[in-house]
């Protein structure tokens, strides 16, 4: 079983929609990043959370630590929107900055 | 601007040859890491880099090797050892500190060994 376990796998919705992507974790963590990766591959972060509620511009990404879960909204979707978004969590056992990461959820908005 | 480059974007080799990839940062950052991306699977940590002349394997270094001569500089080998080098690899950088930091990240590069 992955450390980092992310649902859907996929994802289509119309735009407009309210989409929401979930990752559960199994270890002790000091932090949960959410990234997007454009069919181009280049990764950007989006939130970078420990605990609570993060809110930028139509996205919004939650924690529940005793739950080892949290969840990436987006806000009437749109086609931009289209990418592949990563949960990554760094462990509170392991040294440095060492991220593990979820397999993605590949998210298509139509139009 | 600031950022992480990678050369090529493409790359393509043929079985046998050992290969190296490019990653140079310009954001000042101590820590450099070097990540495999396979379909249908999370990124993988191959090496990390926490200071100049140091590094450390990571997930899966086999086949595999680096040299962080430069605190800009993390390239990567993949030698002819390693036997599925066919994948997208992306390089990142952080802060080190005893807070948490973001990875940047590179916009990778598609390797291919036929």
């Amino acid at each position: 079983k992955n450390e980092v376990e992310q649902s859907p796998q996929n994802l289509t919705a119309q735009e407009g929609e309210f989409i929401t992507i979930n990752c559960s974790y199994s270890v002790g963590i000091s932090a949960l990043h959410w990234l997007q990766q454009h069919p181009g591959g280049g990764i950007v972060s989006l939130f970078m959370l420990s605990s609570g509620k993060k809110k930028h511009g139509r996205l919004i990404a939650t924690i529940n630590i005793q739950e080892k879960h949290s969840s990436l909204h987006i806000t009437a979707s749109h086609p931009r929107d289209s990418a592949v978004y990563i949960c990554a969590v760094r462990s509170r056992e392991t040294s440095g900055s060492r991220l593990t990461f979820g397999e993605g959820t590949q998210l298509t908005v139509n139009p | 601007d600031g950022g992480i480059t990678q050369s090529p974007k493409y790359l393509f080799r043929k079985e046998g040859q050992n290969v190296t990839l490019s990653c140079e940062q310009n954001l000042n950052h101590d820590a450099m890491y070097w990540y495999r991306q396979d379909p249908g699977q999370g990124l993988r940590l191959i090496y990390y880099s926490q200071i100049v002349n140091d590094f450390q394997k990571g997930d899966i270094a086999e086949g595999y090797s680096v040299s962080r001569e430069k605190k800009e500089s993390f390239p990567l080998t993949v030698t002819s050892a390693q036997k599925n080098p066919t994948a997208f690899y992306l390089c990142a950088s952080s802060i080190v500190g005893t807070g948490t930091y973001e990875q940047y990240f590179g916009p990778g590069t598609r390797l291919t060994v036929t």
